[in-house]
């Protein structure tokens, strides 16, 4: 069993659909979680960095996160043919420098 | 500030092969994370680096080595290519807890 599961997708919405994304984890020890954006041909870039329970907001981007279930989400409102990308759940250990991933979910937003 | 810089962005080898993979992280940061992401296993850490000491090492064999420099540059090296080594290999620079990818060097072993 991987220590962190990711829906691989991939998932199409149409533009201005709520989009969510999900990841499940089993290390306990994990007290960080962050959700990195990927475009095609490109590295990933960190959206959202978060360490409690509960949710955080960063514009259209809401991450939630509950350390009881040992699940995170990301939702995406309004979403934009921009948003679509590869969405990689991650959780770093050693200090931060190491991050376990998921596999990432591949999302189309359809014009 | 200039992004985190892979080079080359792109390489053939054949099996059997060995091949050296560049990184210069932001200006100012000293630790350089390496990735392995394919399709099936997605992003798996390699190897990590602080002021030219590995500091971290995930679970990958011997065949990948890496090393960093005094100005904060790194290598990765592998070994004795197998076909199962095609893959994006990504460098992170970190700083303040947030790692920086590059855009990754794209290997295919044929």
């Amino acid at each position: 069993q991987k220590e962190v599961e990711q829906d691989p997708g991939p998932l199409s919405v149409p533009e201005g659909a709520i989009v969510s994304l999900n990841c499940t984890y089993s290390n306990s020890a994990f007290q960080y979680f962050m959700w990195y954006r990927q475009y095609s041909r490109k590295g990933p870039e960190l959206l959202m960095y978060t360490y409690s329970s509960g949710n955080k907001e960063d514009g259209r981007f809401t991450a939630q996160v509950d350390k009881s279930s040992k699940y995170i989400s990301l939702f995406i409102r309004d979403s934009q043919p921009s948003d679509s990308a590869t969405y990689l759940c991650a959780m770093p250990s050693f200090g931060n420098e190491k991050l376990t991933f998921g596999t990432g979910t591949r999302l189309t937003i359809i014009p | 500030k200039a992004g985190v810089t892979q080079t080359p962005r792109y390489l053939i080898k054949t099996r059997g092969q060995q091949v050296t993979l560049s990184c210069s992280p932001i200006s100012g940061h000293r630790s350089v994370s390496w990735y392995q992401q394919t399709p099936g296993q997605g992003l798996q850490f390699l190897f990590e680096y602080f002021s030219e000491t590995q500091r971290n090492k995930g679970n990958f064999p011997g065949r990948f080595s890496g090393r960093q420099f005094s100005n904060s540059r790194s290598e990765m090296n592998v070994s004795t290519l197998e076909l199962g080594d095609s893959a994006l290999y990504l460098c992170a620079s970190m700083y303040s807890n947030t790692q920086y990818f590059g855009p990754g060097t794209r290997l295919t072993v044929l």
